[in-house]
């Protein structure tokens, strides 16, 4: 019955060497995002994509890029991580306008070494 | 980012109690307002939607209040159980402009119940 399915629930890639996160969802939502949270932090808005409309966050770094091929699927690459990187990725859908409930899949926490 | 302010806590409160959790938020025109619950390690669950228009979800022993005049959103928890311990995250979106779609978080409320 899982609704949000991020891939894979763990990561751990090296030091400025590409990796991609990927979210997958059954709910028809419009709306998928992106957050990163890091340890006691409010989860933090990278993208959302409001059906093919992409909207990135002013202070979310270059490093960061998403890709959204249909409406199921979503993905996060990140270019060259960074220790700083190092965080649980969100991933998360809504119905979008009128009703704004956002359902989250797992994360993926991502480890840089 | 639009902020959401939460008192980071930790807010202790014994079992049975009634538990009270404060959000204030900085854009007037946030329309819908959240309550997640997150367990260390996992990520957050929706428990709680209220909207200004005055609709909102009752679930059980959670109810959500919404001052649109002081821009506060609260969390009340009743007969708290220690499985309610958790961080709670208050969340805000509006659904017109620029924002459109755009979901923001606090940085949550570290709720400790002890029996």
């Amino acid at each position: 019955d899982a609704m949000v399915i991020q891939n894979p629930r763990y990561q751990v890639t090296q030091f400025g060497k590409p990796v991609t996160l990927s979210c997958s969802q059954t709910l028809n939502h419009n709306v998928m995002y992106w957050y990163q949270q890091k340890s006691s932090q409010a989860p933090k808005l990278l993208f959302h994509y409001y059906d093919k409309d992409f909207n990135n966050e002013a202070d979310t770094p270059d490093n960061f890029q998403s890709r959204r091929p249909n409406t199921s699927f979503c993905f996060l690459d990140i270019r060259s991580p960074g220790l700083g990187d190092a965080a649980m990725y969100l991933c998360a859908t809504s119905r979008g306008q009128g009703v704004g409930k956002a359902f989250f899949g797992q994360g993926t926490r991502l480890t840089v070494v | 980012q639009k902020e959401v302010e939460q008192n980071s806590g930790p807010l202790s409160v014994p079992e049975g109690a009634i538990a009270s959790l404060n959000c204030t938020y900085s854009d007037r025109g946030s329309q819908s307002f959240f309550w997640y619950r997150q367990y260390s390690g996992k990520s957050p669950e929706l428990i709680m939607s209220i909207y200004s228009n005055g609709d909102k979800e009752e679930d059980g022993r959670f109810t959500a209040q919404l001052n649109k005049a002081s821009q506060y959103v609260s969390l009340l928890i009743r007969d708290s159980q220690p499985s309610d311990s958790a961080t709670y995250l208050c969340a805000v979106t509006t659904d017109r402009g620029s924002t459109l779609g755009r979901l923001y978080f606090g940085r949550g409320t570290q709720l400790t119940v002890w029996p």
